[in-house]
């Protein structure tokens, strides 16, 4: 299948610092990539929305500031925590979709868990 | 709005035994797809089974099933032969393409956390 790398897996930051997470698609071309957070035994939480080139649609509630999204082309987008906190430590996790037959599904990345002290 | 339900918090199952996971959903549309995707505790999301709205059919992927009930607006996932791998969390989730933005929805629930028991 379909292989979504996100980087890094742990960051561990001060508070007041910056964080960026990397979603990668690397064997097919991601027209559509979405960013989630999960918090401990919960479900996904689902951030914002991002296609190639264009600005991210952020759910309601979800600070675009504060989570800077760039979907800088098919295969990468970006995540960035700006002057985290520590109640923005949590489990980020994206996907990506793409064309084609498996139109439709979701690949996800590993996953990064952020804490941020 | 459309919103997916999962009644199930918690299951358990013993080894080589058969669970069915329920999941409930409601939408107005009349396209869309469901999915059902296993957590393990590597966390990284993987998907079990698929299904498109306009097939009747149940779909099928080896020891995972799925019992497609449209009109009750139902799609449990039964998993046979349970293996201890099987232990994971299990989300069912509902997509509607075409968002108004063009692109993709996705609704996940909130999960069943399966434990596969020796």
């Amino acid at each position: 299948g379909a292989v979504v790398s996100q980087h890094p897996s742990w960051v561990i930051c001060k508070s007041g610092t910056s964080v960026k997470i990397e979603c990668r698609s690397l064997d097919f071309q991601a027209t559509t990539m979405f960013w989630y957070r999960q918090f401990p035994k919960q479900s996904l939480m689902l951030m914002a929305t991002s296609n190639e080139g264009s600005k991210a649609t952020y759910e309601q509630g979800v600070e675009k500031d504060k989570f800077l999204i760039n979907h800088a082309s098919l295969t990468l987008s970006t995540l960035t925590v700006t002057s985290a906190h520590p109640e923005d430590s949590s489990f980020y996790i994206c996907s990506a979709s793409g064309t084609g037959p498996t139109t439709g599904e979701l690949f996800f990345g590993e996953g990064s868990r952020l804490t941020v002290l | 709005a459309q919103t997916v339900t999962q009644s199930q918090p918690e299951m358990s199952v013993q080894e080589a035994e058969t669970v069915t996971l329920s999941c409930t959903y409601d939408t107005s549309e009349n396209n869309y797809y469901l999915f059902w995707y296993k957590q393990p505790p590597s966390r990284q999301m993987i998907l079990v089974i698929r299904q498109e709205a306009y097939k009747q059919q149940n779909a099928t992927e080896n020891r995972f099933s799925v019992n497609f009930q449209k009109a009750a607006k139902s799609f449990s996932l039964k998993i046979s032969d349970s293996q201890l791998g099987d232990t994971a969390m299990y989300f069912c989730a509902f997509m509607k393409p075409f968002h108004t933005s063009g692109t993709y929805k996705y609704i996940f629930g909130t999960g069943t956390r399966l434990k596969v028991l020796a």
